[in-house]
């Protein structure tokens, strides 16, 4: 199976500043069809996952442009701009390439 | 809007067996992948299974085959994961989520399944 490595692990933010999260996959992710199925979801503390970005850098409906994806082949980030408090939570990056889809463990977005 | 229901959770001996299902609204389900992914508690997140539209092309994690089936009641807009000799290690909260691994936008709000004597 892809392994997905994120970092860090736990990430404490004061509000209004950014944040950075990193995601690497053990092999390229890029599929035969040009896509790179790579994914960012959020899961609130007691919420079911929640999308946010698509094939990398598309955000999903109704999520704010301070989040942003970036990245190629097999590294990956995601951004999120002027951090709010309902932005805590945890955050999986997870790969759709390859079956079965893998995910990071998680990365703990905290208010310092 | 996109809903999904997932029930049918509960308490389970090893060995035991089990069906949860998903109960889907505001979309064409007969037109979309369904899957179902686990989060064990305070755990990550892991790919259970995927079944295609008309319910002919399943795929399943290694762990799993043999013991548990995916399938799917388009005209009940439904899913289903009937989970048997279950096992300790598949304690987990069960999510249904729209697409296969190369899509779930959405995900219900889970069913819990616990496997303990």
């Amino acid at each position: 199976d892809v392994v997905m490595t994120q970092s860090p692990l736990s990430l404490p933010v004061t509000l209004g500043q950014s944040a950075s999260i990193s995601c690497r996959s053990s092999q390229s992710l890029v599929y035969s069809d040009g896509n790179t199925y790579l994914y960012w979801f959020q899961q609130r503390p007691g919420q079911s996952p929640r999308r946010l970005i698509y094939h990398v850098s598309k955000r999903d409906s109704g999520v704010p442009d301070r989040f942003s994806g970036s990245g190629s082949g097999t590294d990956f980030t995601l951004k999120i701009s002027r951090v709010e408090a309902d932005d805590v939570g945890v955050y999986y990056c997870m790969q759709g390439t390859y079956w079965p889809g893998t995910f990071g463990q998680g990365t703990k977005v905290e208010i310092k | 809007e996109v809903q999904l229901v997932e029930s049918g959770g509960g308490l389970v001996q090893p060995g035991g067996s089990l069906r949860v299902s998903c109960a889907a609204s505001g979309f064409t389900f007969s037109g979309d992948w369904m899957s179902w992914v686990r989060q064990a508690p305070g755990k990550g997140l892991e790919w259970v299974a995927n079944i295609n539209e008309d319910g002919s092309d399943k795929y399943y994690l290694d762990s799993v085959k043999g013991r548990f089936t995916i399938s799917r009641d388009n005209a009940k807009n439904s899913l289903y994961l009937q989970m048997n000799s279950l096992r300790v290690e598949d304690t987990a909260v069960y999510y249904c989520a729209r697409g296969g691994h190369r899509w779930a936008d959405y995900w219900g709000q889970g069913t819990l399944v616990t496997v303990s004597s």
